[in-house]
């Protein structure tokens, strides 16, 4: 069955540390992939997508992600974190040429400043 | 940019009334409207999928008599929760597909009292 994990529930991090949020797909061929981030209380924003090509894909607010096909992953980066990173980033996936976007259950990333 | 406007923002309706959301696609034309709602668990159930001139197709657990969607024209759909009880408490998040992307709005939060 497809489906999207993200095996983090929360993740602790002190500003200016580096950060990486996991994510794992399983699809049969290659999906498209997402990240969305939703601030407290707020709806979902993307970050970034990837369709193909180059498997590191750069985002808004110095995110990037990276796709692995062996390793069925698409895991999310950050060189340097920001207290206002806090937040739950959700990674999603979906079928080409399909309307259906699986999410995983979200990383709540806490920033201690 | 690719926009999405939802409102309201939040609504309080008493039990077993309905309320009724909007979902507005600006600066992209939405030919799919995907409706989820996300559990105070924040994971997200995808309510249903509506294609214009298509059918709208329902996920299981959801229902067209239950939740009515209307998606009129590339630019617009709404959706009715009818007789609220307090199982359909939650935020409910329209996203529409620009292309293989999809965008969200900022959601409707609905308490039933």
């Amino acid at each position: 069955a497809q489906s999207v994990t993200q095996p983090d529930a929360r993740v602790t991090v002190s500003e200016g540390a580096s950060l990486q949020l996991r994510c794992k797909y399983s699809y049969s061929g290659t999906p498209y992939l997402f990240w969305y981030v939703q601030y407290q209380r707020q709806g979902l924003q993307l970050l970034l997508k990837y369709y193909s090509g180059d498997p590191v894909v750069q985002g808004v607010n110095g995110f990037e992600a990276e796709f692995s096909k062996s390793d069925s992953s698409f895991h999310l980066r950050k060189a340097s974190v920001h207290w206002s990173d806090s937040a739950v980033y959700f990674c999603a996936a979906s079928i080409t040429n399909a309307y259906k976007v699986i999410f995983g259950k979200g990383t709540h990333l806490h920033v201690l400043p | 940019g690719a926009l999405v406007y939802q409102y309201p923002r939040r609504t309080i309706c008493k039990s077993g009334t309905s309320m009724r959301m909007e979902c507005q696609a600006v600066g992209f034309q939405a030919t799919s409207v995907a409706w989820y709602r996300q559990s105070p668990q924040k994971t997200f159930e995808l309510i249903a999928l509506s294609t214009v001139n298509s059918a709208i197709k329902y996920e299981q657990n959801f229902t067209q008599e239950k939740f009515p969607i209307s998606h009129p024209n590339l630019s617009f759909s709404s959706m009715t929760v009818l007789n609220a009880y307090l199982e359909d408490r939650g935020l409910y998040l329209c996203g529409a597909f620009g292309g293989n992307t999809l965008y969200f709005g900022a959601g409707t939060r609905l308490s039933v009292l």
